[in-house]
């Protein structure tokens, strides 16, 4: 168990529709990042906060969103969803913004869009 | 964005054989990290490397940060059925704000 925690665990929803997953970091990391993990691909880098604000972005689509709150959990939210964006879902989170950045994963949200 | 390139790609190996896969980039990485991953869990970091050269074990794995600071290895000694799933070397990029980028994974089955 690495401390990370991410609900829902499973989510199917239709396309058009919008999601928010959430990510509680272990204790004491102040940073959090968002993964996504297609099917039978590695992960790809969506975007990264430290202490509540946005740190470094990758490939997030416009439609996606993500903020994290005073209490340092992390919400992701997904809009005008495609069948493509069904996929695996990770958040991980590290004690440190950027320089040493040994990150812990979540267990992940599996999405399906139908 | 960067790739971080893994060989081989898939290994399969017979029970106590040992194990040794590669990641390369075209550019310089200040940190190695490497993760497995069971299917559908998320990754379990195994080991950090943080300079050049560097050499850090961790029971029966034994991963390198390469001396060009443009390569990594991870070595498992002995393999066991429970080595099995997908390895991935990872880092941070500082020429583009500190993106994470991920390997494209090794897929490692092992034979009792």
């Amino acid at each position: 168990d690495s401390g990370v925690t991410q609900t829902p665990k499973h989510l199917i929803t239709a396309t058009g529709q919008r999601v928010t997953l959430r990510c509680s970091p272990r204790s004491g990391d102040l940073s959090v990042y968002w993964y996504q993990q297609s099917l039978d691909q590695g992960l790809q880098f969506l975007i990264q906060y430290y202490n509540g604000e946005e740190r470094a972005k990758g490939n997030i689509l416009e439609r996606f969103s993500a903020q994290q709150f005073p209490d340092l959990h992390s919400e992701l939210n997904l809009s005008s969803l495609e069948l493509g964006d069904s996929a695996l879902y990770f958040c991980a989170s590290s004690v440190m913004g950027g320089g040493l950045n040994e990150q812990f994963f979540g267990p992940g949200t599996r999405l399906t869009v139908l | 964005g960067q790739q971080l390139n893994q060989s081989p790609q898939s290994m399969f190996i017979q029970e106590g054989e040992d194990v040794s896969m590669n990641c390369t980039s075209s550019s310089i990485f200040n940190t190695w990290l490497w993760y497995k991953q069971d299917p559908g869990e998320g990754p379990v970091l195994l080991i950090a490397l943080y300079k050049a050269g560097e050499l850090t074990s961790n029971g029966r794995l034994t991963a390198q940060f390469g001396i060009t600071r443009k390569d990594s290895f991870l070595n498992i000694s002995a393999s066991i059925p429970s080595d099995v799933g997908i390895y991935f070397c990872a880092g941070p990029y500082s020429n583009t704000g500190n993106q994470f980028y991920f390997g494209t994974g090794t897929s490692l089955t092992v034979i009792p």
